[in-house]
């Protein structure tokens, strides 16, 4: 069985662009959400998705936004970019909203240059 | 004061050398709570979850202290492949979703 799976694994942008990243979960899993990791910290929580609903938000700006489709995928829309934005962005998925059984992709390695 | 609290470390052991990791958490109305290991450049991987009455896998055993919000992961006999960096991750719900909260991550090299 696939993992869960994230594209691109590197990306390169310059400020002030916008960047979408993308997720697939395991299949079956219904709930995805995502992180961000800047060096030398742990995962940062920006959203939780279920059932294409929006069912939690960290505390990040309204430059970045995600949505869920149909068939669980995820992305993750990023505008304007800065420099403090270059970081590893993870994916997990879980079975449903309730579960706490999280797998991680192996993540977005974003540079702002 | 961040909500979950690790010594950032590093912790160098020399191998089957036993090693404690604690984690504090802020907030009393967290639910749930694990470790997960990460080793360089990768993704994160939930090693064990956290309990009250304390959890054992092999070498590596977990204590919660839901009183002193404290959590803590004790490994036994060292191998030099637990060289990761260990998270601490507080699960609270919040708006019908789940919160993920990390800590910074206590890092550990296991040396010959």
């Amino acid at each position: 069985d696939a993992g869960v799976t994230q594209s691109p694994t590197h990306l390169i942008k310059t400020r002030g662009q916008q960047v979408t990243l993308r997720c697939s979960p395991i299949s079956g899993h219904k709930s995805v959400s995502w992180y961000q990791q800047v060096l030398g910290q742990g995962p940062q929580f920006i959203f939780q998705y279920y059932e294409k609903e929006e069912r939690g938000r960290g505390n990040f700006p309204d430059r970045f936004s995600a949505r869920q489709f149909p068939n669980y995928s995820s992305e993750l829309n990023v505008n304007a970019l800065l420099l403090g934005d270059s970081a590893l962005y993870l994916c997990a998925s879980s079975l449903y909203e309730g579960n706490y059984g999280y797998t991680f992709g192996s993540g977005t390695r974003l540079t702002v240059v | 004061r961040k909500e979950v609290e690790q010594d950032p470390g590093p912790f160098n052991v020399p191998e089957g050398a036993t090693v404690a990791f604690n984690c504090t958490y802020s907030n009393s109305a967290s639910q749930s709570f694990f470790w997960y290991r990460q080793d360089c450049r990768k993704e994160p991987k939930l090693l064990m979850s956290v309990y009250s009455s304390g959890n054992e896998d092999g070498r590596f055993t977990a204590q919660l202290n839901r009183a002193s919000q404290y959590i803590s992961l004790l490994i036994r006999d060292s191998k030099l492949s637990d060289s990761a960096t260990y998270l601490c991750v507080v699960i609270k719900r919040s708006g019908g979703g789940n919160k993920l909260t990390f800590g910074t991550g206590t890092q550990l090299k296991v040396e010959l």
